[in-house]
């Protein structure tokens, strides 16, 4: 069965600094791979994808995922982070057919 | 655009009243879905269309009733609530056999 852990619930960083929120997977076959953003009192908001090809995902708002198959791992970077980038982030993969599997979720929390 | 509405932004209703939750989307595609999620938890996927016809039911509670009216129109209606049904409900869509989910600002439902 499929799983998503996102390792950190919360992420305190200042403005400015570089910040990775960690989400490693669990599944013995090819999946599909994705990175929302929840602002408060709103809905979800796609960060970025991997289907397939360059293992390094560009995205919205100068985030980037890097998929490593060996350590079944997608982790979402920024290298410099903005107040209003402050919201929930949930990583969240399918092998397919519509059900996608989230994790529980990190609170990023940037402080002036 | 990649924009999917719902309606109303917030709802109360008490236990035994009946009322609708509406989404629409106007980029063809012809999967849709209806997630719940609590407070600080991720969302959980309740119901799948896929061209107008339910795929995938997840054990939802049958006081939960969706319908798919045409390929753009997806309600779900509500009757005889618990308050421990007090949630965002979430809509999003994909084109079918596409993984990629585009996600609704979502309806904050309160159940008296």
């Amino acid at each position: 069965a499929q799983s998503v852990t996102q390792l950190d619930s919360q992420v305190p960083v200042f403005e400015e600094a570089p910040v990775e929120l960690r989400c490693n997977y669990s599944s013995s076959v090819s999946v599909y791979l994705f990175w929302y953003v929840q602002y408060p009192n709103q809905g979800l908001q796609l960060l970025l994808k991997y289907l397939s090809g360059s293992t390094l995902v560009k995205g919205i708002n100068g985030f980037e995922a890097e998929f490593n198959k060996s350590q079944t791992s997608f982790h979402l970077r920024k290298p410099s982070v903005h107040i209003s980038d402050t919201a929930e982030y949930f990583c969240a993969v399918t092998l397919g057919g519509g059900k996608l599997i989230f994790g529980q979720g990190t609170e990023l929390s940037v402080k002036p | 655009d990649t924009e999917v509405t719902q309606t109303p932004k917030h709802l109360v209703m008490g236990m035994t009243n009946k009322k609708s939750l509406k989404c629409e989307q106007h980029m063809g595609h012809r999967a849709m879905y209806w997630y719940k999620q609590k407070a600080k938890k991720p969302p959980e996927l309740m119901f799948v269309y896929s061209y107008e016809k339910l795929s995938i039911n997840e054990s939802v509670p049958s006081r939960f009733s969706p319908e798919c009216p045409n390929s753009s129109l997806l309600n779900l209606h509500l009757h005889a609530l618990q308050p421990e049904d007090s949630a965002l409900y979430l809509c999003a869509s994909s084109w079918a056999g596409e993984e990629t989910q585009y996600f609704g600002p979502g309806t904050r439902l309160l159940v008296l």
